[in-house]
């Protein structure tokens, strides 16, 4: 049973609109999620990560929201550029120093 | 500059063959991980260690075995490599500062 899913497999967006990823999980126990970004060929880069203290976190054109009552966050990308074209993964411990569970990725294609 | 070091990055192997591949990291992080990555789907959790002589299998059943007899160096051995075993394989270890991965290996079995 998957703890963190993606549901939505690929996203299609224009350069300079608003990308917006999502993430749903099953664990209330989570208290720390992660977004990760992924070319074909390489490893996944850290991104952007939100404490269950918090509900929203900030970093230049990345922030991700976080709604613990629906156990949801998403990330939002503005400006969204082509060089944002890659996989984005969520992802969270599943224990503090713990390995990280994944969620299935979504492919995100931005057009100029 | 990477901080994990995965080689090979591409690996073309025939059946039965055995392999190894190899992660080192020079940071002196404990904890460190190996996982799975078929396209469009999670990475899979196949093997972690906490320490040196620390080894777990993860989540994911695998056909893989690993060795951590040094703190920079987490090796990865598939003893008689199969068509199934064809897959990218990623290590990270983890440190205060968040989790670090490597570039990855990708390895295709004929």
């Amino acid at each position: 049973d998957q703890q963190v899913k993606q549901n939505s497999p690929s996203l299609s967006v224009q350069e300079g609109r608003i990308s917006i990823l999502n993430c749903d999980y099953t664990n209330s126990m989570f208290d720390y999620f992660l977004w990760y970004k992924k070319y074909p060929a390489e490893g996944p880069t850290f991104l952007i990560s939100i404490s269950s203290i918090k509900d929203k976190n900030e970093d230049g054109r990345f922030t991700v929201f976080l709604n613990k009552s629906a156990k949801h966050l998403s990330l939002h990308i503005v400006p969204s550029q082509p060089g944002d074209s890659a996989v984005y993964f969520c992802a969270a411990p599943h224990q503090a120093g713990t390995a990280l569970i994944f969620g299935k990725g979504t492919t995100l294609s931005v057009s100029s | 500059e990477a901080d994990i070091y995965q080689t090979p990055r591409y690996l073309v192997i025939g059946t039965g063959k055995k392999i190894t591949l190899e992660c080192s990291q020079t940071m002196g992080h404990d904890k460190m991980y190996w996982y799975q990555q078929d396209p469009g789907m999670e990475l899979h959790l196949i093997h972690y260690s906490y320490g040196v002589n620390s080894t777990e299998k993860g989540d994911l059943s695998s056909e893989s075995t690993v060795s951590r007899i040094r703190t920079e160096h987490f090796p990865l051995t598939l003893e008689s490599a199969r068509p199934s075993h064809t897959s990218q394989y990623l290590c990270a270890s983890l440190s205060g500062q968040g989790y670090t991965f490597g570039s990855g290996t990708r390895l295709t079995v004929v």
